[in-house]
């Protein structure tokens, strides 16, 4: 398709298991984002990508989130050791190009992670 | 650091009725300025933006006018529809090393009825 698509939509893990989040960007988006939208939180910033390379990693929770992002293309987040305050919509965005002041992100409809 | 403050919902219209969300802000330099809005069962989708002082954004019928002496970024519809039902989120952007990084509201539940 032409959006951003993510996978999986939903997910339910049990406390302690490692999950795995994937994001398809538009075709020829260079920038790439992860976002966390928690109930009441609002959206929370979590990793930048710029092609391959995260120039802004300043969002990750703490060192069991990582991701990373592969051909300049499809994005993986990573949580390991899932804990129930990790139950959140992770939402993906992709924009043309991160360098200039367009501010248009192209958002995926998310994936929700329900930690039991 | 860089902040968004915007009215919290749900807010409940009757259809035909003028929209006012409000967003303040809290930036060190100048910001560029969006509203996204989020309708049930889709992905955020950019509505308006404005990118210095004084410019109005507008879309749908919706607008937004960039107030640099009150740092804030209201959204209005002057006759909102049940179509309109949705959340809305603004959201500021400062050009950094972190690319167009966004700095989002907690989001403003609007729901139009009949």
């Amino acid at each position: 398709g032409a959006g951003v698509s993510q996978s999986p939509s939903n997910k339910v893990t049990e406390k302690g298991k490692d999950v795995e989040l994937r994001c398809d960007p538009i075709s020829g988006h260079t920038a790439l984002y992860w976002y966390r939208q928690s109930l009441g939180q609002g959206l929370e910033f979590l990793i930048y990508f710029q092609g391959n390379s995260a120039p802004d990693k300043s969002g990750l929770p703490s060192d069991r989130f990582s991701a990373e992002r592969t051909g300049g293309s499809v994005s993986t987040l990573t949580i390991q050791r899932t804990q129930q305050e990790d139950s959140a919509v992770y939402l993906c965005a992709s924009s043309l190009n991160g360098g200039v002041s367009s501010g248009e992100l192209f958002f995926g409809e998310g994936s929700r992670l329900t930690v039991l | 650091g860089n902040s968004v403050t915007q009215m919290e919902g749900p807010v409940t219209l009757s259809e035909e009725a003028f929209l006012t969300i409000n967003c303040t802000y809290t930036a060190t330099g100048y910001p560029s300025l969006f509203w996204y809005v989020q309708y049930p069962g889709e992905g955020l989708q950019l509505l308006l933006k404005a990118t210095k002082a004084d410019d109005k954004g507008s879309n749908k019928g919706f607008e937004a006018t960039y107030r640099k002496e009150t740092t804030s970024f209201h959204l209005e519809k002057g006759s909102v529809q049940v179509s309109d039902s949705a959340v809305y989120f603004c959201a500021l952007s400062l050009l950094t090393g972190g690319g167009n990084k966004l700095t989002f509201g907690t989001g403003t539940q609007l729901k139009v009825e009949l």
